[in-house]
C-alpha cells in the first residue's frame, strides 16, 4: 500500500519567515509532485521532480523552491512566506514510464500571518 | 497551455438519484483520465480512470465514458448515497510527461 507523508498537517508562519515542507513517499517512486489547493481554484501544481536532483516548474512555481536529495524526499521551500501563500498544500508521487495514478500525502494547510 | 474545465462547481441530489459531472480539456495528445474524490479533511484519492483507447469504463456504481472527438469526458454515479458526499476532481495527462492537469472540482452533496 502506498504511502505518503507530510510534515506537518498544520503550520502557521509569519509574513517573511523560511517555511520548509517535506513530503515522504515509500514505494520508490520516481515522480514526485508539490500541488497548491485552493477553493474554486483546484490543484495546481508548483513543481515536479521526476528524479533525484531534477525539478520542472509547474503552473505557479513564483515565490517557491524545492529541494530532492534523496528519492523517498521532495521539500518544497518558501524563501519569505507571504500572507498570499496562506493555502493548503499537497505532495504527490508517481510511478513514471506512463502517465499514471498520483498518490496523494494528508495535505498541509499552511496560514502565514 | 493546457486547460482542463469542470462543471459543476456544486451539485445537490437526493441519494438514490444519479450524479453527472463533465470535464473538457484542450489537448487533443491527452491520453489518461483520472477521476479524484477528496472527503473533506482527507487527502484525493483515486476513483477511477480511463485511458484514450477506451470509450467507457464502469467499476460498480461510478462509470467514466470519454469523448475524443469532443475532447470531454464524464464521471457518472448512480444510486447515489451520503458517503458519496465529497469534491471530485478530474484530470488530464500532458502529453510526453507523467504530469496531470486538473480541473477546478466539483462539490457533490447527497442528501438522505
Amino acid at each position: 500500500d502506498v504511502k505518503v507523508t507530510q510534515s506537518s498537517r498544520y503550520l502557521v508562519k509569519r509574513t517573511g519567515e523560511k517555511v520548509f515542507l517535506e513530503c515522504v513517499q515509500d514505494m520508490d517512486h520516481e515522480n514526485m509532485f508539490w500541488y497548491r489547493q485552493d477553493p474554486g481554484l483546484g490543484l495546481r501544481l508548483i513543481y515536479f521532480s521526476y528524479d533525484v536532483k531534477m525539478k520542472e516548474k509547474g503552473d505557479i512555481p513564483e515565490g517557491y523552491s524545492v529541494s530532492r536529495e534523496k528519492k523517498e524526499r521532495f521539500s518544497l521551500i518558501l524563501e519569505s512566506a507571504s500572507t498570499n501563500q496562506t493555502s493548503m498544500y499537497l505532495c504527490a508521487s508517481s510511478t513514471t514510464g506512463t502517465t499514471d495514478e498520483q498518490y496523494f500525502g494528508p495535505g498541509t494547510r499552511l496560514t502565514v500571518t | 497551455g493546457e486547460n482542463v474545465e469542470q462543471h459543476p462547481s456544486t451539485l445537490s441530489v437526493q441519494e438514490g438519484d444519479s450524479a453527472v459531472i463533465k470535464c473538457t480539456y484542450s489537448d487533443s495528445a491527452s491520453n489518461y483520465f483520472p477521476w479524484y474524490k477528496q472527503e473533506l479533511g482527507k487527502r484525493p484519492q483515486l476513483i477511477i480512470d480511463i485511458r484514450s483507447n477506451v470509450g467507457e469504463k464502469k467499476d460498480q456504481r461510478i462509470a467514466v465514458t470519454l469523448n475524443k472527438t469532443a475532447k470531454h469526458f464524464s464521471l457518472h454515479i448512480t444510486e447515489t448515497q451520503p458517503e458519496d458526499s465529497a469534491v471530485y476532481f478530474c484530470a488530464a495527462s500532458i502529453w510526453g510527461t507523467d504530469k496531470l492537469i486538473f480541473g477546478t472540482g466539483t462539490r457533490l452533496q447527497v442528501f438522505p
